[in-house]
């Protein structure tokens, strides 16, 4: 089955301390991986995306993330979390069709 | 410039009624997408037009759903006789053409149906 599967349903963090959201997925294609934002009764918003060029890719607000093929993965990253960081983090790909492929999402708690 | 506009942002509708969601992607964008979110869920694809053409419905859970886009701008999705389990939000995005293209999405419809 194609999937994109996000592993841990709840994170939470310090300010200030390493974010860490962790995406694989599996695909009989080379995937278009993409990261998005959702913040409360909003849409979702892009983060950053994978579409084969450099492995290492750099988002907005500080995130990035690297696409490791050994591993199948591809984890979201911020040095330093900030309390507007808060939110939920959905991992996603595109296969041979257009459409985006989901995981179930991470909600980031940031804590003081 | 605007982004893609949905409405109506909340919707409520009794069990058995027929409801209809609208969508205007952002101009220029040929690819439109409808997806399907559950609470605590991630977005569940629906349905896919390229221009006017629905490409792809293989998402939609029922002939209940159905969706449109007839001059290839704004879609309408139309839900029929609805039922409990239709309680979500629908989110519509919109992007260019190619599968790289990252899409750009609304802020959704929750629908609630009694």
């Amino acid at each position: 089955a194609q999937s994109v599967t996000q592993l841990g349903s709840h994170v939470s963090v310090s300010e200030g301390a390493l974010v860490l959201l962790r995406c694989n997925y599996s695909s009989s294609v080379p995937p278009y991986l993409f990261w998005y934002v959702q913040y409360p009764n909003q849409g979702l918003q892009l983060l950053l995306k994978y579409t084969s060029a450099a492995t290492l890719v750099k988002g907005i607000n500080g995130f990035e993330a690297e696409f490791k093929k050994s591993e199948t993965s591809f984890h979201l990253t911020k040095p330093s979390a900030h309390m507007s960081d808060a939110a939920e983090y959905f991992c996603a790909k595109t296969g041979t069709a257009s459409k985006l492929t989901f995981g179930t999402g991470t909600r980031l708690q940031v804590t003081l | 410039g605007a982004g893609v506009s949905q409405s109506p942002r909340y919707k409520v509708a009794k069990r058995g009624q027929d409801v209809a969601l609208r969508c205007d992607p952002i101009s220029g964008h040929v690819s439109l997408f409808w997806y399907q979110q559950a609470l605590g869920q991630g977005p569940e694809f629906l349905t896919y037009f390229q221009n006017e053409a629905q490409l792809d419905k293989s998402g939609l859970p029922s002939d209940r759903f159905f969706a449109e886009r007839p001059e290839g701008s704004v879609s309408t999705l139309k839900i029929q006789r609805t039922q409990q389990e239709d309680s979500a939000v629908y989110l519509c995005a919109s992007s260019l053409v190619y599968r790289d293209q990252p899409q750009h999405f609304g802020d959704g419809t929750r629908l609630s149906i009694l």
